[in-house]
């Protein structure tokens, strides 16, 4: 059965700091993987979606990244982070149209 | 373009009633996919039900029954004889047909649901 993992679960960093949240898959092959942040408020915002290595596509410009190093792995970045940063930061993997999400990384920019 | 509208923000309800929750779409495909996805505290989201555009056979599981009308483009979700476990955000998703595979869902604003002891 697939799995989705993402780290850590919580991160409390300041302003201006670097962040890494990492997304990783286990039992499929080439999934399509995406990258969502919920602020207060409930919405989902998709960030980032990946259809293979490599293949990154971006939704909102923002100061995030997104990489696809591996297969089942799939990286979220920034350089200096904003108070706005703050949020749920959930990654997902797609099934046969359906997606199934990650446990979430709850993300407090001070 | 494609849409989800989930009217109510939130429903608060006593343990056993029946609660329907609405989600309205929009799209100009004729292939397309809705989605109900569940969001309790914890807050993972969790997947409960796809239905394709040309299957409107409604389902039931359990104490949850989806009612999927093309006429009136509405996806519903009823939960019955509700129970403090069902206490939750719901969200209703739609995805078009996109060719290249990346199926980039639509998701409502969804709906707090609060049921009371």
């Amino acid at each position: 059965s697939q799995t989705i993992h993402q780290w850590p679960a919580t991160l409390v960093q300041p302003v201006g700091s670097p962040l890494s949240l990492e997304c990783t898959v286990e039992g499929t092959s080439n999934p399509n993987l995406y990258w969502y942040r919920q602020a207060a408020g409930r919405g989902l915002q998709l960030l980032f979606y990946s259809v293979g290595i490599g293949q990154i596509s971006s939704e909102v410009p923002q100061n995030l990244s997104a990489s696809r190093p591996q297969d089942r792995q799939f990286i979220l970045s920034s350089k200096k982070l904003l108070l706005s940063d703050s949020g749920f930061y959930l990654c997902a993997w797609r099934g046969n149209y359906e997606q199934y999400f990650g446990p979430g990384t709850r993300l407090t920019v001070t | 373009a494609q849409k989800v509208t989930q009217a109510q923000t939130e429903i608060s309800v006593v343990e056993k009633e029946d609660v329907t929750l609405d989600c309205v779409y929009e799209t100009r495909d004729t292939t397309y996919y809705l989605f109900w996805y569940k969001q309790p505290p914890s807050g993972e989201l969790v997947f409960l039900i796809r239905r394709n555009s040309f299957d409107e056979q409604n389902e039931i599981s359990g104490r949850y029954s989806w009612n999927f009308q093309k006429s009136t483009s509405s996806f519903n979700f009823t939960i019955t004889a509700s129970q403090v476990v069902d206490s939750a955000v719901y969200f209703c998703a739609l995805s078009e047909y996109a060719s290249g595979g990346s199926y980039i869902p639509t998701f409502g604003r969804g709906t707090s649901l609060i049921v009371h002891p």
